[in-house]
């Protein structure tokens, strides 16, 4: 099955600073990639994503950038600010596997005014 | 108000006494699954449903089981629960398929 390796898995920045988190995944044939945003004490909420027919995708101060050949995606925040800090989980999806969504670890990104 | 609602929101039981976590959503949704949160774990699928009467298991079944007999529920029944099963357990609801899922607030269960 799919296995999704997310690093770092804590990151402190100072505010306005940018931030990166990557994931890798192991199955060549995973074609859909979430990110989610998780507050403390909140429930995950899907933030970007992205499909392997394309190569980066942007939301203002969010983007998210696909490799395919290394098989690992990354999440850039840029202009960082404290509502930023919180939980964020990448995940992966073949869909020709079946209907299962497979989850990084996850990273504390904590934001320092 | 679209939402999945997930009941109770806390739960402290013991070992071997059964229990039920609701979940229900109000979007007409043909995607349900559960997942529990642990630590350094992330998010793992425990079992999905596609449409009524059809469900999967995830990645972590074991010790679990489902039913979807209604397009808008999907209950988790832990028929013995055991300690390694306490855990922060999330229901999500998608229009199909597991992309761009919705969830619920959250169950957090403490099992002794």
């Amino acid at each position: 099955g799919e296995n999704v390796e997310q690093h770092p898995s804590t990151l402190s920045v100072q505010e306005g600073d940018s931030a990166v988190i990557k994931c890798t995944y192991s199955d060549s044939a995973s074609n859909y990639f979430p990110w989610y945003k998780q507050e403390l004490g909140k429930r995950p909420q899907l933030i970007i994503d992205i499909r392997s027919n394309v190569g980066e995708k942007k939301d203002q101060r969010i983007a998210v950038t696909l490799n395919k050949t290394a098989k690992h995606f990354s999440l850039h925040i840029t202009e960082t600010q404290p509502e930023d800090s919180a939980v964020y989980f990448c995940a992966a999806r073949n869909t020709d596997a079946g209907n299962m969504l497979t989850f990084g670890g996850g990273t504390r990104l904590m934001v320092k005014p | 108000e679209a939402q999945v609602t997930q009941n109770p929101r806390y739960l402290i039981t013991v070992t071997g006494k059964k229990l039920t976590v609701t979940c229900s959503q109000n979007m007409n949704h043909e995607y349900m699954s559960w997942y529990r949160q642990d630590p350094g774990l992330g998010l793992r699928q425990i079992y999905y449903s596609m449409n009524v009467e059809v469900t999967d298991k995830g990645d972590v079944p074991e010790g679990y089981k489902v039913s979807r007999k209604e397009k808008r529920n999907f209950p988790l029944i832990l028929e013995s629960p055991s300690p390694n099963q306490t855990s922060l357990y999330f229901c999500a609801s998608s229009i199909a398929g597991p992309e761009t899922q919705y969830f619920g607030p959250g169950t957090r269960l403490l099992v002794l």
